[in-house]
């Protein structure tokens, strides 16, 4: 059972370019992750959201939980190559399980 | 360099042949987790431990074993290897299963069984 799914599942945008991508589910989630993986690698943390309606901004990244926290987003500013990878969120939800979401692979184009 | 190293980087099976995917960390984590990572379908927790002695299923158990008789390593047994475990395993720890510090992963073993 998938719970949280992740969209687009790929995008490829020029340098410079801004994009959002989009975590949803149909439960609530008591905290959400946003993790950045690179070929090859795992996955590395990139923020954790506690509580609805925050937003927080790592440089260019901002992220935000949603009021009813069943939903996140991923919004880059002027996206770099250095930016390409997997992003996924990850959250634990019903089964007291840690679940992660289907992924969104970024291309940014030099 | 503190961290969860996870060995073999990659294998090759034939269908019916059994292995043990190795995964130890050495920051005193107490949860660690297993996970397959196929295309299109993220990452998706195959067994957990919440410390040593203790585990339990995740999403997608059936044929695999793990046992946790240290802190530190968190073996994954393939019983009898089937074409459906070809997939990329993820190793990860943390200090509890929804620690805000995230969790720590290996670099992956990449399974093919033929």
């Amino acid at each position: 059972t998938q719970l949280l799914e992740q969209s687009p599942q790929f995008l490829s945008i020029q340098e410079g370019e801004n994009l959002t991508v989009y975590c949803n589910s149909s439960s609530v989630f008591s905290s959400l992750q946003w993790y950045r993986q690179e070929p090859g690698e795992g996955p590395v943390l990139l923020v954790t959201v506690v509580t609805g309606g925050e937003v927080k901004k790592l440089k260019r990244l901002t992220f935000q939980f949603g009021d009813a926290r069943k939903d996140s987003s991923l919004h880059i500013t002027a996206a770099q190559t250095g930016d390409t990878g997997l992003y996924l969120c990850a959250g634990v939800g019903t089964g007291n399980q840690f679940y992660f979401g289907t992924g969104t692979s970024l291309t940014v184009i030099p | 360099n503190a961290g969860v190293t996870q060995t073999p980087k990659f294998q090759v099976l034939k269908t019916g042949q059994s292995m043990t995917l190795q995964c130890a960390q050495d920051m005193n984590h107490e949860y660690m987790s297993w996970y397959r990572q196929d295309p299109g379908m993220g990452l998706r927790l195959i067994h957990y431990s919440v410390g040593a002695g203790i585990t339990d299923q995740g999403e997608v158990p059936n044929g695999y074993n793990v046992s946790r008789s240290t802190t530190e390593d968190f073996p994954l047994r393939l019983l009898s290897a089937a074409p459906s475990q070809t997939s990329v395993y993820f190793c990860a720890s943390s200090y509890s299963m929804m620690d805000s510090g995230g969790y720590t992963f290996g670099s992956g073993t990449r399974l093919t069984v033929v």
